[in-house]
């Protein structure tokens, strides 16, 4: 079974440029979740997506980040403009949903704001 | 805040000895995960235990659940160098959301 997908795998960019993330989750995962992973935290969940539907992006710097499911399969992640504190890796999640909560990750993508 | 405390936040034993790690919370919870990360295999899960349960054993793995003291423990037996890496419990609450903390680091000495 192939795992969660995620690219690029490292992007360095300077601030106030914008950058976008790209997952495919595993098939037939329903719950997408986005996570934001500064060094030597554990991971934050920025948006979790049940299909194509956000169920949760409370903690999303929505004036600057932004998501989307296309077709409640691949998902896209955007921070436009970027700041020096938006340094992090970036995970994406899948799981299957429907009351089976076990998150698989992909690598995640290593951002770097100079 | 729902996230909670690790304990402790980094860990140092030899090769055959258990590890415990702890984990606690404030508010109540559905279920409790626990997950391994190390720059190999990335985030991987270990084992989830729901509210109502109070014991869960995975090979090596034995995590506890009292929801009357808010909190929860991870022991690894016969513990491996492969063993070494961070450990976080991750807490779901309402509404399906989900809180890591900010987890343990482990290191296992060959």
């Amino acid at each position: 079974e192939a795992g969660v997908a995620q690219s690029p795998r490292y992007k360095i960019i300077e601030k106030r440029q914008s950058v976008a993330f790209w997952c495919n989750p595993i098939s037939g995962h329903a719950t997408l979740y986005w996570y934001q992973q500064i060094l030597g935290q554990g991971p934050k969940l920025l948006i979790q997506f049940q299909n194509n539907g956000v169920v949760d992006d409370s903690q999303l710097p929505k004036d600057r980040f932004s998501a989307e499911r296309l077709k409640g399969v691949d998902s896209t992640l955007k921070i436009q403009p970027a700041k020096l504190e938006d340094s992090a890796v970036y995970l994406c999640a899948s799981s299957l949903g429907d009351r089976v909560y076990e998150q698989y990750f992909g690598p995640g993508t290593r951002l770097t704001v100079t | 805040s729902q996230q909670g405390e690790e304990d402790p936040q980094a860990l140092s034993i030899q090769e055959g000895e258990n590890a415990t790690m702890n984990c606690s919370y404030k508010t109540s919870i559905n279920n409790l995960q626990w997950y391994r990360q190390n720059s190999g295999r990335g985030l991987v899960h270990l084992i989830l235990i729901r509210s109502n349960e109070r014991e869960k054993h995975s090979g090596r793995l034995r995590v506890t659940l009292d929801t009357s003291k808010k909190s929860s423990s991870l022991l690894i037996t016969a513990s491996r160098a492969a063993d070494t890496a961070s450990y976080f419990c991750v807490k779901m609450g309402n509404f399906n959301k989900f809180y890591f903390g900010s987890g343990t680091k482990l290191n296992v000495k060959p």
